[in-house]
């Protein structure tokens, strides 16, 4: 059965300062991997994906995420973060075909002044 | 802009109750789920449908039961709620043929059953 761990629950921030946030997965083959961010109050929306090819992806609002096999991660980055960014982050899997994707429990981001 | 809608966004109800939460798109997705969220916890698959007359359960086990008689409207009914049923309920869809697998939710249903 795949399986989704984002092994930090809450992360606090500078606004300013760099993020990465981690997941690993597991799944038998290349699982297709998302991130996906919910703001309070909101439903959830896709950063990023990705299926096959580069391994470090681009999504939206600056973040990108880098696909690494030999550790079964797919590690979520921004350079610098903003104070709008303080939500809750999803990694999430899902085999090819089959969009009953698997979440993780979410990573809680604070941004503090 | 969102283009899943669900309503209502916050209900409080007494334990026995009947209720249904509704989720409506305008994208023609023939998929379309139901997740329940606790706070905390991750979203957990408890129905889905992949066109209309068709619902399956997901991979948590629901009391709860769903119905698409439309394509656009995908309805999620409790029969008698309990406080075991309270959490937040996220609607979403993809689409089908040569979808990327994205799912689009609505802002959530948040239930409260006292």
């Amino acid at each position: 059965a795949q399986s989704v761990t984002q092994p930090d629950i809450h992360i606090t921030v500078s606004e300013g300062a760099s993020l990465e946030l981690r997941c690993n997965y597991s799944y038998g083959a290349t699982p297709y991997l998302f991130w996906y961010v919910q703001s309070p109050g909101q439903g959830l929306q896709l950063l990023l994906k990705y299926f096959s090819g580069d391994t470090l992806v681009q999504g939206i609002k600056g973040f990108e995420a880098e696909f690494k096999r030999s550790q079964s991660s797919f590690n979520l980055r921004k350079p610098s973060v903003h104070w709008s960014d303080a939500a809750e982050y999803f990694c999430t899997i899902s085999n090819f075909g089959n969009e009953k994707l698997t979440f993780g429990t979410g990573t809680r981001l604070t941004i503090i002044p | 802009e969102a283009d899943i809608y669900q309503t209502p966004r916050y209900l409080v109800i007494g334990t026995g109750k009947k209720i249904t939460l509704e989720c409506s798109q305008t994208m023609g997705h023939d998929k379309m789920y139901w997740y329940q969220q606790d706070p905390g916890m991750e979203l957990h698959l408890i129905h889905y449908s992949y066109g209309v007359n068709s619902t399956e359960k997901g991979d948590l086990s629901s009391e709860s039961t769903v119905s698409r008689i439309r394509t656009e409207h995908f309805p999620l009914t409790l029969e008698s709620a309990r406080p075991s049923h309270t959490s937040q309920y996220l609607c979403a869809s993809s689409e089908s043929q040569g979808g990327t697998g994205e799912l689009f939710f609505g802002e959530g249903s948040r239930l409260t059953v006292l």
